[in-house]
């Protein structure tokens, strides 16, 4: 079955550093998304991503959150300075559509556990 | 922001019996729901979803019950298996555009399946 993969498995920065997730969504797949959950916490939205642009994000994401499809395959999550709260299981997901049409839904990755420091 | 509720963090069940995972919502936007599967330390695994247009949808040992009218939702898993332990969360979203990839999760149900 085909799976989205996300590196690195766990990360831990010092506060202040910059983090770059990094996923490989589902080949044939053309929405790409980012979710965190802290610990203890609902599995919470950060940003939906089209055809090279955001197309919804949430409050948590800032401007210190970017996102980046630097290739056919890779899809980013950069964080510029990060703070300890920042400190969560961060999901990439991916889906072929937009809408629920026959057989389409969201598939998450193993997730990038991310312990600021 | 509770407009997905999991108002039982856990649940425990003997193994080939029925468990059965309740889900809430507030948002009657939502039109589009979802069950999730979550071992430790791994992503959500899809399990099932179903439409507002319906009321139920079945997958193999998987059923999903939607209740508009109560903003209610259920998921049936017959039998349960050891396998099956894990935390199933249940998502929804709006059905339109550029939001429909916003899921909201509930806080998700811990089942033990024991033998």
């Amino acid at each position: 079955e085909p799976e989205v993969t996300q590196t690195p498995s766990h990360q831990v920065t010092q506060m202040g550093q910059e983090v770059i997730l990094r996923c490989v969504p589902i080949s044939n797949h053309l929405y790409f998304y980012w979710y965190r959950q802290i610990l203890g916490q609902k599995v919470e939205f950060l940003v939906s991503f089209y055809n090279n642009e955001i197309s919804e994000k949430s409050e948590i994401f800032d401007d210190q959150f970017s996102v980046e499809r630097p290739d056919g395959s890779n899809f980013t999550l950069k964080i510029r300075s990060t703070k300890l709260e920042d400190s969560a299981m961060y999901f990439c997901a991916s889906s072929e559509a937009l809408g629920s049409i026959s057989g389409n839904t969201i598939y998450f990755g193993e997730g990038s556990w991310l312990t600021v420091v | 922001d509770q407009q997905v509720k999991q108002n039982s963090p856990s649940l425990s069940v003997q193994e080939g019996r029925i468990s059965i995972l309740n889900c809430d919502y507030t948002n009657s936007m939502f039109d589009y729901f979802l069950w999730y599967k979550k071992y430790p330390a791994e992503g959500p695994t899809f399990l099932i979803s179903i439409s507002s247009i319906k009321d139920k949808n079945e997958d193999g040992r998987f059923t999903v019950f939607l209740n508009k009218s109560a903003k209610h939702l259920s998921l049936h898993i017959v039998p349960s298996q050891p396998g099956d332990s894990a935390v199933y969360f249940c998502a929804a979203t709006a059905g339109w555009g550029d939001s429909w990839g916003k899921l909201q999760f509930g806080a998700g149900t811990q089942v033990v399946v024991t033998p």
